[in-house]
């Protein structure tokens, strides 16, 4: 397998213009995470999905921000307008059956709103 | 809810030398608890859980982390490190009667120095 597929890997866009970013989970597993890391917050879980089903995006921060799941194969969070703010890695990870065995991380997109 | 709190942001140690990355958690119904690693510029890969059963649980790589629940702790150890134990540690905590999202803590930099 291989693993949690993130892309792109570096995104640098202006301010105002929309940003995609795609996630491919491992097949097979039922839970999606879309996590942000910055040096100043830290790992901050936006949201995540359960058999493509969104059930807590309590960490999204504000309307910019959106997330899809339309298969079990890919999702999708996207900004729109981006803002320097949302500077940040952003990373995917999906796991079976929840925490008990753990996430598997992507590599993370860097973005960079300028 | 549930927190975790990694006592030490940064932790120098030379090689060979012993290390130990404090973790403690704090919550009101039982818990699972992980630790994670993240090298640079990569996500975040699973190092060891504790589930239930043996306090003392260990990873292959050397690692091993001692669940406490009178001190609601979860240090991480290795006897000897090696500079390729140079990267960002995470300690993370869920709830172990439900499914219920990881909470992560904020990160220990381990820097071997030659």
């Amino acid at each position: 397998d291989a693993g949690v597929i993130q892309s792109p890997r570096h995104e640098v866009t202006e301010m105002g213009q929309e940003v995609t970013l795609r996630c491919k989970p491992i097949s097979g597993h039922d839970y999606l995470f879309w996590y942000r890391q910055t040096m100043m917050r830290g790992l901050e879980l936006l949201i995540y999905f359960n058999n493509n089903v969104p059930i807590d995006d309590s960490g999204m921060p504000e309307d910019r921000f959106s997330a899809k799941m339309p298969n079990a194969s890919f999702s999708t969070l996207k900004i729109q307008p981006s803002e320097p703010r949302d500077s940040a890695v952003y990373f995917c990870a999906s796991s079976w059956g929840g925490s008990v065995y753990g996430y598997t991380f992507g590599s993370g997109t860097r973005l960079t709103v300028v | 809810a549930q927190s975790v709190t990694q006592l030490d942001s940064q932790v120098p140690v030379f090689e060979e030398a012993p290390v130990e990355l404090r973790c403690n958690y704090s919550s009101s119904v039982s818990v699972y608890l992980f630790w994670y690693v993240q090298y640079p510029n990569q996500g975040l890969q699973l190092l060891l859980k504790y589930l239930s059963g043996s306090t003392l649980v260990e990873s292959i790589n050397g690692f091993e982390a001692e669940f406490n629940k009178s001190q609601t702790s979860f240090h991480l150890r290795k006897p000897s490190v090696h500079i390729s134990d140079t990267a960002e540690y995470f300690c993370a905590v869920t709830k172990a009667t439900s499914y219920d999202k990881v909470i992560f803590g904020p990160g220990t930099s381990l820097s071997v120095i030659p």
